[in-house]
Formats: structure tokens, C-alpha cells, sequence
């Protein structure tokens, strides 16, 4: 069973530019979660979706973040017209049902912008 | 949104030695899980704890849930260089919507041969 996947696992844009990064959930999983890592921080909570629905927004910026889980394919966070301070790693997590408190991360995507 | 507490903030010990990490909350916890992240890869669960005094094992690792669910604590034995990692607490905060973690700034803890 292959586990979460996330790509790119390094990603780099210069300011202005937009970033997307991409999860696979386990096989099976339908429910997904962004957080995001920065340095000296704990992780936060962005954003839980479920398949072609985001089900809790609450902890992503309301400018130039969005979120997609589409009813094919990866889910998609994209940070448009990115800044330094978006530099961090970002984990998605994923899990088979809602109310399921256990999560399987990936590896994460660092993204650094210059 | 809850604050999660954990210490020390840095450890560094000698394999073989034991060891105790810390994570208090400023509220009582829903339910309480640790875990453990090495560099460049996601956090792994270590284990889930849920009823006040709760004590669970996994092989050196001990994980004691105090009494009142406002903090917890991991007591490695016998600390090998695998143990090397970043430990993190999670408050399980669960609404209406599912389940979203809440987490400490972690311990960082750095086992040498």
C-alpha cells in the first residue's frame, strides 16, 4: 500500500510567482489535510477536504491560498503571488473516513521563495 | 485555540541514556497524541491517549496521560540514535467537520553513539 504521496518534495519560486503543491492520499482515503511547518513553529491546521468538497477552511489565509480534492485526481494547494513569509514545509495528511483521528502524513513539500 | 507547551524545547543525550519530554495544555484535552518526526519526512503516530491516567507502552517508550487530561508525558528508555527526532504532542480538536490537529512546537531530541 502505497502511503500519502507529495510532490514536488522541493519546490522554489521567486516572489510574484505561484506555487502548487500536490497530494495523494493513501488508497482508499478520501479525506485530506493541508498544514504547514514553519521554521520554529509547530505545524498548523490549513484546511480539511474531502473528496469535491472543502469541509473546514479556517486555518488558511484569506488571501492567495486555495485548496482543490477533486473527484479525479490529487489535491491541490496553490499559493498565488508568493511571498518569503509562504516559505515552509507543507504536510498533507490523509485518512479514510471523517471523524477518524488517525492521519497519515507524507513528506512534505519544502517550499523556499527567493 | 488551545496552547500546547512542550519541554525541554532541545534534548541531547548519550545512547543508553533515559529520558523525559513534557506537554501541557492550557485546557483540558480532548484526546492527546504523540508524535515522532524525523528530518524531511512527516510525523508518524506514535500512539493515542484518551482517559485521564492512562498509561501506554511501546517497547522503550512510555506515555503516561496525567490525571486531569491537561498534560502528558513520554519517558524514553534506553535512548538509541534512532530515537533521534523532533516529538510532537497533538490535541485532537474535533468539530463538526472532523478532526483537526492542534500541535506543540515539539522537542527536539538528538541521541549520540
Amino acid at each position: 500500500n502505497a502511503g500519502v504521496m507529495q510532490n514536488p518534495r522541493h519546490l522554489v519560486r521567486r516572489r510574484g510567482q505561484e506555487a502548487r503543491l500536490r497530494c495523494s492520499p493513501m488508497k482508499g482515503h478520501s479525506h485530506v489535510y493541508w498544514y504547514r511547518q514553519l521554521p520554529e513553529e509547530g505545524l498548523k491546521f490549513m484546511v480539511y477536504l474531502q473528496k469535491e468538497n472543502i469541509i473546514d477552511e479556517s486555518g488558511m489565509p484569506k488571501e492567495r491560498f486555495s485548496a482543490e480534492f477533486p473527484k479525479e485526481g490529487p489535491s491541490i494547494l496553490r499559493i498565488q503571488q508568493v511571498v518569503r513569509g509562504d516559505s515552509a514545509a507543507y504536510f498533507c495528511a490523509s485518512s479514510p473516513r471523517r471523524g477518524d483521528e488517525k492521519l497519515f502524513f507524507g513528506s512534505g513539500t519544502q517550499l523556499s521563495v527567493l | 485555540t488551545q496552547l500546547l507547551e512542550q519541554s525541554p524545547q532541545f534534548l541531547s543525550i548519550q545512547e543508553g541514556e533515559n529520558l523525559t519530554v513534557y506537554c501541557n495544555s492550557s485546557s483540558v484535552f480532548s484526546s492527546l497524541q504523540w508524535y515522532r518526526q524525523e528530518p524531511g519526512e512527516g510525523p508518524v503516530l506514535l500512539v493515542t491517549v484518551v482517559t485521564g491516567g492512562e498509561v501506554k507502552k511501546l517497547k522503550r517508550l512510555t506515555f503516561q496521560f496525567g490525571d486531569a487530561r491537561k498534560d502528558s508525558s513520554l519517558h524514553i528508555t534506553a535512548a538509541q540514535p534512532g530515537d533521534t527526532g523532533l516529538y510532537l504532542c497533538a490535541d485532537t480538536r474535533y468539530s463538526n467537520s472532523g478532526y483537526a490537529l492542534n500541535f506543540g512546537k515539539g522537542t527536539s531530541l538528538l541521541v549520540t553513539p
